[in-house]
C-alpha cells in the first residue's frame, strides 16, 4: 500500500496564525520530503528528512519548520507567513533518501494529497 | 540554462495516437530518472522509473540516453485518462542530494 496522508486538506490563515501541516506514511519508508508547489509549477523540495534526522534544508525561511517526530510522522510548523506563501504542501516519501558518499541512490518518492495552504 | 528541460506543450492529441515527451537535464552526474504524471489539483503520481536498459509497462515506454543526456517517454494507444501533466524527475548524487522536477508537458487527448 503506497500510502503518505496529509492533514488539513485545506487551511486558510492569517499572517499571524502558527498552524501545522502533518503528514503520516506506513511503509517503512525513511526518507521523508516536503515540497512547495505554486500553480503551473513543479513542486520545489523544501527539506528532506532521514532517519529522522534533517538532512537538506533548501534555504527555506525560518517561517517554516519542520519536524520529524518519528519514522512515520512528518510535521511543518508555520508561523507569521506572507501571503506569497500559499501554496500546495506536499510531503512525500522514500525507502531511503540516498547518500552520495556511499554511492546510495535514493528512490521512487511517493506524495501525499498535498495540503493547498491560501495564506490572507 | 534549467537543470531539467522539458517542452510544455500542450500536446493535443486524438484517441489512439502515440505521443511522445522529450526531458533534457544538464548534469551529468545525475544518477536517477522517473517520469511522475500530475492531474489537475492532484499530488503526483509515480509513472515509472527510468533504468538505463530502457523499460516499458503496458503502453508507456521510457528510455534514458546517458550519451545526449535525454530521458524520453512513449504513450502508445493514447486513452482520454492519459491526459494530465507528465513531469520528469531527475535526482543528482554528486556534490549533494538533489532532486529537480522538470516544468511538465501537458498532454490533452480527445476524442
Amino acid at each position: 500500500d503506497t500510502e503518505v496522508t496529509q492533514t488539513p486538506k485545506h487551511l486558510v490563515m492569517g499572517m499571524t496564525n502558527k498552524k501545522s501541516l502533518k503528514c503520516e506514511q506506513h511503509m517503512g519508508h525513511r526518507a521523508m520530503y516536503w515540497y512547495k508547489q505554486k500553480a503551473k509549477k513543479p513542486p520545489e523540495l523544501m527539506f528532506v528528512y532521514s532517519y529522522e534526522k534533517l538532512s537538506i534544508n533548501e534555504s527555506v525561511p525560518s517561517r517554516f519548520s519542520p519536524e520529524c517526530p518519528n519514522s512515520s510522522l512528518l510535521n511543518l510548523h508555520l508561523h507569521a507567513l506572507q501571503p506569497e506563501d500559499s501554496a500546495l504542501y506536499l510531503c512525500a516519501s522514500s525507502q531511503i533518501a540516498g547518500n552520495p558518499k556511499f554511492r546510495v541512490w535514493g528512490n521512487e518518492q511517493f506524495f501525499g494529497p498535498g495540503t493547498r495552504l491560501t495564506v490572507l | 540554462r534549467k537543470e531539467v528541460e522539458q517542452d510544455p506543450g500542450p500536446f493535443n492529441v486524438p484517441e489512439g495516437a502515440t505521443v511522445a515527451f522529450n526531458c533534457t537535464y544538464s548534469n551529468s552526474a545525475s544518477q536517477s530518472f522517473f517520469w511522475y504524471r500530475q492531474d489537475c489539483r492532484k499530488e503526483p503520481k509515480l509513472l515509472m522509473s527510468v533504468y538505463s536498459s530502457g523499460n516499458e509497462d503496458g503502453r508507456f515506454t521510457a528510455q534514458l540516453n546517458r550519451a545526449s543526456q535525454y530521458i524520453s517517454l512513449l504513450i502508445r494507444d493514447s486513452k482520454l485518462s492519459d491526459s494530465a501533466t507528465y513531469l520528469c524527475v531527475v535526482r543528482t548524487h554528486t556534490g549533494g542530494f538533489k532532486t529537480i522536477f522538470g516544468a511538465g508537458t501537458r498532454l490533452f487527448v480527445k476524442a
